[in-house]
């Protein structure tokens, strides 16, 4: 069964400091990986995007990181804002051109001050 | 360029009600998809349209349909309304169907609805 599961499920931490975001997934056959944010009563919007052959992306201060052969992905916020405080999701394909997306339930993040 | 547009933002209904939710893709995108996202379950596909047919269909009830025009707008409709059926609904756009990585999704901000 494709399932995507991410932990934490939701996580604190003080401004300026990093964390750690994990995705792992049983989506067969892998096509593709997205981490999305979403802030409180707003659309998910795009953060990154990897491919079977990327195992890392950053997008300012997130990185992305996929490893294919044990199903793992992660995404890393380093020196975190307020603004950083949103749901995060992760997002995989499969191959096959008609098959639904499948989301992960996400965690959610608050930064403080 | 304007990216999608989803109507009304919020909207309140008694239960037995129906109700209809609109989007408008980003100009040239043919693909609609629509969510239904509660705090327990996450996002959940709902159903997918593409130059006016249904493509993909989750696992949601029969009051649950949508359809599209020959814009590429699309409509979303839920009959019958009931408690659980409160939820943020998302519709995203993308060039073309399925989630090709060449195209990706961009989401909407979504219909807060709440049936009391």
């Amino acid at each position: 069964k494709n399932q995507v599961e991410q932990s934490p499920q939701s996580l604190i931490i003080l401004e300026g400091k990093n964390c750690t975001l994990q995705c792992n997934y049983t989506v067969s056959p892998f096509s593709n990986l997205r981490w999305y944010k979403q802030d409180t009563g707003r659309g998910p919007v795009s953060l990154t995007i990897m491919t079977f052959s990327e195992n890392t992306k950053s997008n300012g201060r997130y990185t992305a990181t996929l490893d294919a052969d044990t199903k793992q992905s992660s995404l890393h916020i380093t020196a975190s804002q307020l603004s950083d405080s949103a749901s995060y999701i992760c997002v995989v394909s499969a191959a096959r051109r008609d098959d639904k997306i499948i989301f992960g339930k996400g965690t959610r993040l608050h930064i403080l001050p | 360029k304007a990216g999608v547009t989803q109507t009304p933002r919020y909207l309140i209904k008694t239960r037995g009600q129906q109700v209809t939710l609109s989007c408008s893709p980003i100009s040239g995108h043919r693909s609609v998809s629509w969510y239904q996202q509660t705090p327990g379950q996450g996002l959940q596909f709902l159903f997918e349209y593409f130059s006016e047919t249904q493509r993909n269909k989750g696992n949601f009830p029969g009051r649950f349909s949508g359809r599209q025009f020959s814009n590429s707008r699309s409509e979303m409709n839920v009959s019958t309304l009931e408690l659980g059926d409160s939820a943020l609904y998302l519709c995203a756009s993308s060039l073309e169907q399925g989630a090709n990585i060449n195209y990706g999704y961009t989401f909407g901000s979504g219909t807060r609805l709440t049936v009391v």
